[in-house]
């Protein structure tokens, strides 16, 4: 089984500040992961697929990158609305199952 | 505009059955897999397991195989997922979201808003 985790737990930040969050895989997931942002009382909302290909209406201020075992997602200048929990969640091939990470909480310093 | 409504809050007692829905619009229900997830107060996501619609081929974590039934009825755009007999450990929020149809495109969007599944005697 694949265990993803993420670090830091929390991750406090001032308003258009740089925050960069980590998620590491316990063997390589290739490409094969994603990013989600939730935000309290609201459903995951995808960010990021493919390790770095933003989804459809997501800022560019968001930017993931990485492969194999090490990813990064990037969010460039902080604003209120990002503040929130997030997740990164691989896919394995075999027994075929997806798998998220404990969670970020990034929250205003 | 691609949607996933979910079935309404439920309340149970331990031992009683259960069964939430997930109903797709704006796409094509039957091309798309729908995954499950779970989120126990307080805590972070789990996958449950997933099912294409199309074929109703399903899989499970194994984690919640045999917990849990997840079905689909594709004349109605609709799938569920379903408790035989509920644990009070069971009370979460559970999430539906759709997953793209290719084997190499393994995300979830858009999701569900969910269901909150409160198991108390």
């Amino acid at each position: 089984e694949i265990v993803m985790t993420q670090s830091p737990a929390t991750l406090s930040v001032s308003p258009g500040e740089r925050a960069t969050l980590s998620c590491r895989a316990s063997q390589s997931v290739s490409s094969n992961l994603a990013w989600y942002q939730q935000k309290p009382g609201q459903a995951p909302r995808l960010l990021i697929y493919g390790a770095s290909t933003r989804a459809t209406g997501i800022p560019a201020r968001f930017s993931g990158s990485g492969s194999g075992t090490e990813f990064t997602l990037t969010i460039s200048s902080l604003q209120s609305e990002d503040f929130a929990v997030y997740y990164c969640q691989q896919y394995n091939n075999w027994p075929p199952t997806w798998t998220f990470g404990q969670g970020t909480k990034v929250e205003i310093k | 505009e691609v949607q996933l409504v979910q079935s309404g809050a439920e309340v149970k007692k331990p031992g009683e059955s259960l069964k939430i829905s997930c109903k797709g619009s704006g796409y094509s229900f039957t091309s798309y897999w729908i995954g499950w997830v779970r989120q126990m107060p307080g805590k972070g996501l789990e996958w449950m397991g997933i099912i294409y619609p199309g074929d109703s081929d399903t899989r499970y974590s194994p984690s919640f195989q045999g917990q849990v039934t997840i079905s689909a009825d594709k004349s109605i755009s609709t799938a569920y997922l379903q408790w035989s007999s509920l644990k009070a450990s069971d009370t979460a929020m559970y999430y539906c979201a759709r997953k793209p149809p290719a084997a190499t495109n393994n995300w979830f969007d858009p999701w569900g808003q969910g269901t909150l599944v409160t198991v108390s005697s």
